[in-house]
């Protein structure tokens, strides 16, 4: 298995919903992360998650909360969402960090209403 | 912090070889370049990486100078199916790790 997979592909929130984007990968890769993607726009990391621990947060809002329940799962919950933080939201894995040969998903395109 | 610059967009034609440039002036030391290709509502895909001189594999080659100022990104014949953004990437040079993404270029392959 090759790939990192994304749940859902699509997902309409209202700003007082509660929703999570789940993220799977059976590479037995130990890093994971999140991106996020405006159109047009390079991915901005989010979160960097090695060997199960927060490694990085690039001073996300608290309204963005990761979860990586166990070496190949990774949540993102969401709460109390704005409009502009509708975007494609990615999740990738590689080795380790500082292996930059990153698998990403396809990614859940979010619209906040 | 390491940044790349590279064109915003790119045309080409079936078959041609298409060459992007990627420039880092402040490459560090322990940064390797990295290179994504991306289609419309889908995540990267690594096509390749190098440190120096060049590497080539089934899909791309990378060609970086003695001075690493700058790399070159090769597709060799490309089809319309190549038309997708290409994002050239370096290391932040820090402990930390992270890539840095440059704007990324848009490629046409017209037929």
């Amino acid at each position: 298995d090759t790939e990192v997979t994304q749940t859902p592909k699509h997902l309409v929130m209202g700003m007082t919903n509660k929703k999570s984007l789940k993220c799977e990968q059976h590479m037995g890769h130990r890093a994971m992360y999140w991106y996020k993607q405006k159109a047009k726009k390079p991915p901005e990391l989010m979160f960097v998650y090695s060997y199960e621990k927060l490694s990085i947060n690039e001073s996300v809002p608290s309204r963005f909360s990761p979860e990586c329940p166990n070496s190949s799962l990774l949540n993102l919950h969401l709460h109390a969402l704005q409009p502009e933080d509708s975007a494609l939201y990615l999740c990738a894995s590689s080795q380790d960090r500082g292996v930059y040969g990153y698998t990403f998903g396809s990614g859940t395109r979010l619209t906040v209403v | 912090l390491a940044k790349t610059t590279q064109p915003i967009s790119m045309d080409s034609y079936e078959g041609q070889e298409v060459n992007i440039t990627c420039s880092h002036n402040n490459i560090a030391t322990n940064d390797y370049i990295t290179w994504y290709q991306q289609f419309p509502s889908q995540g990267p895909r690594f096509i390749i990486q190098g440190y120096k001189t060049k590497v080539t594999n089934e899909v791309a080659s990378l060609f970086i100078p003695a001075d690493r100022k700058s790399s070159t990104l090769s597709l060799p014949r490309v089809s319309l199916s190549d038309t997708a953004v290409y994002y050239c990437l370096s290391g932040d040079g820090g402990n930390n790790r992270k890539l840095i993404w440059g704007l990324g270029t848009s490629l046409a392959v017209n037929p």
